[in-house]
This record gives C-alpha cells, sequence and structure tokens, in this order.
C-alpha cells in the first residue's frame, strides 16, 4: 500500500545545529500531520498541513507542505536536547485511516 | 480530563497463550486506531474502528489477530496462540468524528513480551 518515505532514517547533531526532516510521496497528499516520540514514550502529534505550499512555525520548529502537495518538510532550528526523539510524518486518507512514515530519529550530540 | 487508556501497560506471555488489550478512547471520541510498533521500527496501521464496526482492518494479520470496539466498553485487540514475533508495542489512538484530515491522539501503548 501507499506509504510516505521520511529520510534521513537517522540523523546525529550538536546541540545548536539546525535539524530537517522530509517526507515525500510519489501521489498527491490530502493532508500530512507531523508527530513527536521520544524514546520509550508514546507518539504526539504536533501539527496538520493542509494546504498548497502551508508554512506553519512552532517556536524553534518550521513545517512546510509542497506547493505539489507531494512533500513536506520539518525544520528545527538550534536544535536542543529535549529535542531528541523520533519525527513522524503521517497521511491521512479520506477513509480516515492515518499511515505513518518509518520516523527520522535524531540524536543530540552534547 | 483523561487521555487514551491503555491497559496493561506491560504484559508478559508464554509462546501459545493469548493476550488482550484494552483501549478507552479520550472522552467524546468515537474512533479508535491500533498500530504496532517493533523496536526501532515504525508504527505499522493495524485496524482502524468505531463503535460496534471495522471501518479498515487491511494492517491485520490475517489470522490469530482480532479487534474489536463495543457499543460499551473499551477497544480490544486480542492475539491469540501468540508467538516471540508478536513482541512488540501496542499504540492506540483515537478521534472524535469522521473526516479527512483528523488528528489522533495515542495512549501511552501496550508493550507486550512474548517468552
Amino acid at each position: 500500500g501507499q506509504q510516505v518515505m521520511q529520510i534521513p532514517q537517522y540523523q546525529h547533531v550538536q546541540e545548536g545545529e539546525d535539524f530537517t526532516t522530509y517526507c515525500n510521496s510519489s501521489t498527491t497528499l490530502s493532508n500530512i500531520q507531523w508527530y513527536k516520540q521520544r524514546p520509550g514514550g508514546h507518539p504526539v502529534f504536533l501539527i496538520q498541513l493542509v494546504k498548497s505550499g502551508e508554512v506553519k512555525k512552532q517556536k524553534r520548529l518550521t513545517f512546510q507542505f509542497g506547493e505539489a502537495k507531494k512533500n513536506s518538510s520539518l525544520h528545527i532550528t538550534a536544535t536542543q536536547t529535549t529535542d531528541v526523539g523520533t519525527y513522524f510524518c503521517a497521511e491521512g486518507y479520506r477513509d480516515d485511516k492515518i499511515i505513518f512514515g518509518k520516523g527520522t530519529r535524531l540524536h543530540i550530540l552534547p | 480530563n483523561a487521555g487514551v487508556m491503555q491497559n496493561p501497560r506491560h504484559l508478559v506471555r508464554r509462546r501459545g497463550q493469548e493476550a488482550r488489550l484494552r483501549c478507552s478512547p479520550m472522552k467524546g471520541h468515537s474512533h479508535v486506531y491500533w498500530y504496532r510498533q517493533l523496536p526501532e521500527e515504525g508504527l505499522k496501521f493495524m485496524v482502524y474502528l468505531q463503535k460496534e464496526n471495522i471501518i479498515d482492518e487491511s494492517g491485520m494479520p490475517k489470522e490469530r489477530f482480532s479487534a474489536e470496539f463495543p457499543k460499551e466498553g473499551p477497544s480490544i485487540l486480542r492475539i491469540q496462540q501468540v508467538v516471540r514475533g508478536d513482541s512488540a508495542a501496542y499504540f492506540c489512538a483515537s478521534s472524535p468524528q469522521a473526516g479527512s484530515g483528523n488528528t489522533i491522539y495515542f495512549g501511552e501503548g501496550s508493550w507486550l513480551t512474548v517468552v
């Protein structure tokens, strides 16, 4: 079945550096959602993007939805140790099923 | 203002036994999702239910796995005759209503270990 592809699978950054994860689909997405899962924890909803070209910000996090609605990105500026975790993008289908990408694991080096 | 409640949080079963995982959605939510997460892997969709109705079970293994969401009580994910490969975290999530683009809210998960 269709699945959004996420890259990279892993990312190590020095504390204070920026971080970006990308989510790509071969078909047009109805909407894209982003979740964060801390180690040992459960996924927590961050944001939803619906409109073509949409950009949303949450403090140091910037979310973008591509013009063609086939890709999305999450950018974190000046990472902190609290940013450690796995970031998932997820596609919401018209029948309300929500399918997750495989996630990007972010490790912060002190 | 309780969130999605899952129990048990941790469950150990011997091979061949049955595992029952329960999920109570957030108040006012009528839709429940079950996902499985293997160690160091992503969230794999299993099943999506409304009260008394399975909407989509395309991610459920054909054998040994079943799910229900009765009119009264929690949603239950049942795994019969468990095998070691069933060891995983099982996350339940709920959403308030049907409609494209609904976000979902996760419980804290049930960690199943098969020995």
